[in-house]
């Protein structure tokens, strides 16, 4: 495997379900994101991981509970959802959120979530 | 006002086409100026990045940068079908990273 890989690439779900986004970075990168795009709108930064510590939460509700257990590896916990929270879910990572220069993010293919 | 606008289209051109796509900022503090491209069902890649005004060159694209007026270009020279995508423009200010919307682009054959 190579690059940002996230699993499922798709996901139907009810709004009393339980279930995990999962994402996995092969670039030796320390810094993991997790974004949310809608149609039409820009993406939007919902977490950021700099070396397993959480940095940033973007007023994100705690419907969506991210965990980093290593540089990685990041995970998206979702449950009870509300159908608005269908979008597609990206996970990209970067050297770290300290790093010089343009600090180029890398996208994973994303995974399609469908709340019902 | 949001801090980056980027027109959501879409663009339709013919094959052989010069595209031109653009975006504008309101805070004179972004200091990379980058263009990302989205196929359909995949996650963006990045295309090209700048850090100050003027042109970059990669082959059939060329990004431009004018800090002065707060807008960013890309032109894509000699469209081809395979540049249907939706390219989004992002901007970075001490690493936090800030995207357009998107602008959706068709190549007709």
């Amino acid at each position: 495997e190579t690059g940002v890989t996230q699993t499922p690439r798709h996901l139907v779900m009810g709004m009393t379900n339980k279930k995990s986004l999962k994402c996995e970075q092969h670039l030796g990168h320390n810094a993991m994101y997790w974004y949310k795009q809608s149609a039409k709108k820009p993406l939007e930064l919902m977490f950021v991981y700099n070396f397993k510590e959480q940095t940033e939460n973007n007023s994100v509700p705690s419907r969506f509970s991210p965990e980093c257990p290593n540089s990685s590896h990041l995970f998206l916990h979702l449950h009870t959802l509300q159908p608005e929270d269908s979008a597609l879910y990206l996970c990209a990572s970067s050297q770290s959120t300290l790093a010089g220069g343009p600090n180029e993010q890398f996208f994973g293919p994303g995974t399609r979530l469908t709340v019902l | 006002q949001k801090e980056v606008e980027q027109d959501p289209g879409p663009l339709s051109v013919p094959e052989g086409a010069i595209v031109s796509l653009n975006c504008t900022y309101s805070n004179s503090a972004f200091q990379y100026f980058m263009w990302y491209r989205q196929y359909s069902r995949k996650g963006p890649e990045l295309l090209m990045y700048t850090y100050s005004s003027g042109n970059k060159e990669d082959g059939r694209f060329t990004a431009q940068v004018d800090k002065s007026s707060k807008y960013i270009s890309l032109f894509i020279r000699d469209s081809q079908p395979s540049d249907s995508a939706t390219y989004l423009c992002a901007m970075t200010r001490y690493n936090k990273f800030y995207f357009g919307s998107g602008t959706k682009l068709n190549v007709k054959p």
